[in-house]
């Protein structure tokens, strides 16, 4: 089945920094990445996904890339709040499941 | 998302008991899931249904029945509960319309076996 690899584990950043989270995944089948955000104690809720016929996709301050060839999908955030501060998963699914396959999940703290 | 709800919120409960969560969504989502999330692993999904009457395994069925008799139910047993299902539990739907589709999730179940 599909495989998820998410880094890294934990990310701290300064109020202001970028931030990058980096997902690998195994299925080359898959052709749908959403990422979550989830606030502690809170349901997981979308921010941003792509698809395998995008390279790229921006929603102001946060951006998705997809390199299909190498199977790996970043998530960036620029000029990064404190209340980005939350942990982020990214996931894949392939035509026709539309189950997720989850990564383990970024811990990322804006330091104010 | 006040669409989708699951009871209870929280659940403590003893080894070896039957202990069934519940989701309910309003949006008449086709789609329904059900994942457990534990520190360092994610989500992990459990089991997943297409429709009424149609449920699949997911990742990590194990010790774990659904059923979905309505569109809009899909509950969750576990049959004789053990420490290792000590976690949280989320539902989630989405439509079936087109290729890809955001799933929304419930305000989680959290579950302590003792």
């Amino acid at each position: 089945g599909e495989n998820v690899e998410q880094h890294p584990s934990t990310l701290s950043v300064q109020e202001g920094d970028s931030a990058v989270i980096k997902c690998t995944y195994s299925d080359s089948a898959s052709n749908y990445f959403p990422w979550y955000k989830q606030e502690l104690g809170k349901r997981p809720q979308l921010i941003i996904d792509i698809r395998s016929n995008v390279g790229e996709k921006k929603d102001q301050r946060i951006a998705v890339t997809l390199n299909k060839t190498a199977k790996h999908f970043s998530l960036h955030i620029t000029e990064t709040q404190p209340e980005d501060s939350a942990v982020y998963f990214c996931a894949a699914s392939k035509p026709g499941r539309r189950a997720l396959t989850f990564g383990s999940g970024t811990r990322l703290q804006v330091q104010p | 998302d006040a669409g989708i709800t699951q009871s209870p919120r929280y659940k403590i409960t003893e080894t070896g008991r039957q202990v069934t969560l519940m989701c309910h969504q309003t949006w008449s989502h086709s789609y329904m899931f059900w994942y457990r999330q534990d520190l360092g692993h994610g989500l992990r999904l459990i089991y997943y249904s297409a429709a009424a009457d149609i449920t699949d395994k997911g990742e990590v069925p194990d010790g774990y029945v659904v059923s979905r008799s309505k569109t809009e139910n899909f509950p969750l047993t576990l049959e004789s509960a053990t420490r290792s299902q000590t976690s949280v539990y989320f539902c989630a739907s989405s439509e079936s319309s087109g290729s890809y589709n955001e799933q929304f999730f419930g305000p989680g179940t959290r579950l302590t076996v003792l």
